[in-house]
């Protein structure tokens, strides 16, 4: 079975610094996708960015980009020139791409917090 | 375009009592998901439509909990009796088609059970 582990439950930095939230994970497949959702406080969950794993270039959103380990299964998150609003819950999840069930793995989370 | 809706947004109930969530997708959405999510803790999956077909509800604990989503558009959670345990954030998502890789979020339900 498919296991996503965030190891750091909460983090704390300053406004304008580099974050990086790690995760890895444990599967057999070779073909999924890798997820990075946001939660704010009181708001929705959104997705950040996501990371097909046959594809070899980390993705990159804006100030978010991942750095994606295949061999070591390891798909970290880096957040540049962190803002105030970066404050929340993020999950990392995981999903397989060849299997009707499409279902999303999620890891427990890791609560940021942005002091100003 | 509006997004997932979820109602009511708070819900504080007696053990034992009844409780229903409801959600409308985004329009055109044929996928639609109800997750509980414990705090501290990521979202589990409860079940999963296709459109009017519940296709993966493996997770869901049937004794207590049903669902439904006529006309595979809005969606309906209830939980009869709810237990002291039931209590978390109830999260409903949608998305375009099962393999598409965004699933998007409503606010969610929090269900205090005392």
């Amino acid at each position: 079975a498919q296991t996503v582990t965030q190891s750091q439950p909460e983090m704390s930095v300053q406004e304008a610094e580099t974050v990086t939230l790690s995760c890895t994970y444990d599967t057999s497949e070779n073909n999924y996708y890798l997820f990075w959702y946001k939660q704010p406080p009181s708001r929705q969950m959104i997705l950040v960015i996501r990371q097909e794993a046959y594809k070899q270039q980390n993705a990159t959103e804006n100030r978010f980009s991942v750095n994606f380990q295949k061999a070591a299964k390891s798909f970290s998150l880096k957040i540049s020139d962190s803002q105030l609003g970066d404050t929340a819950m993020y999950f990392c999840a995981f999903m397989k791409h060849e299997d009707s069930n499409y279902q999303l793995i999620w890891g427990a989370g890791t609560k940021l917090i942005i002091k100003p | 375009e509006a997004g997932v809706v979820q109602s009511p947004r708070y819900k504080i109930i007696e053990k034992k009592q009844p409780v229903a969530f409801w959600c409308n997708p985004i329009s055109g959405h044929n996928t639609l998901y109800w997750y509980r999510q414990n705090l501290g803790q990521g979202p589990e999956l409860l079940i999963r439509y296709e459109n009017e077909e519940a296709v993966d509800d493996s997770q869901l604990p049937k004794d207590r909990f049903s669902a439904e989503r006529l006309k595979g558009v809005d969606s309906t959670l209830k939980i009869q009796p709810a237990e002291l345990g039931d209590s978390a954030v109830y999260l409903c998502a949608s998305s375009l088609y099962a393999y598409s890789y965004e699933q998007y979020f409503g606010p969610g339900t929090r269900l205090t059970v005392t």
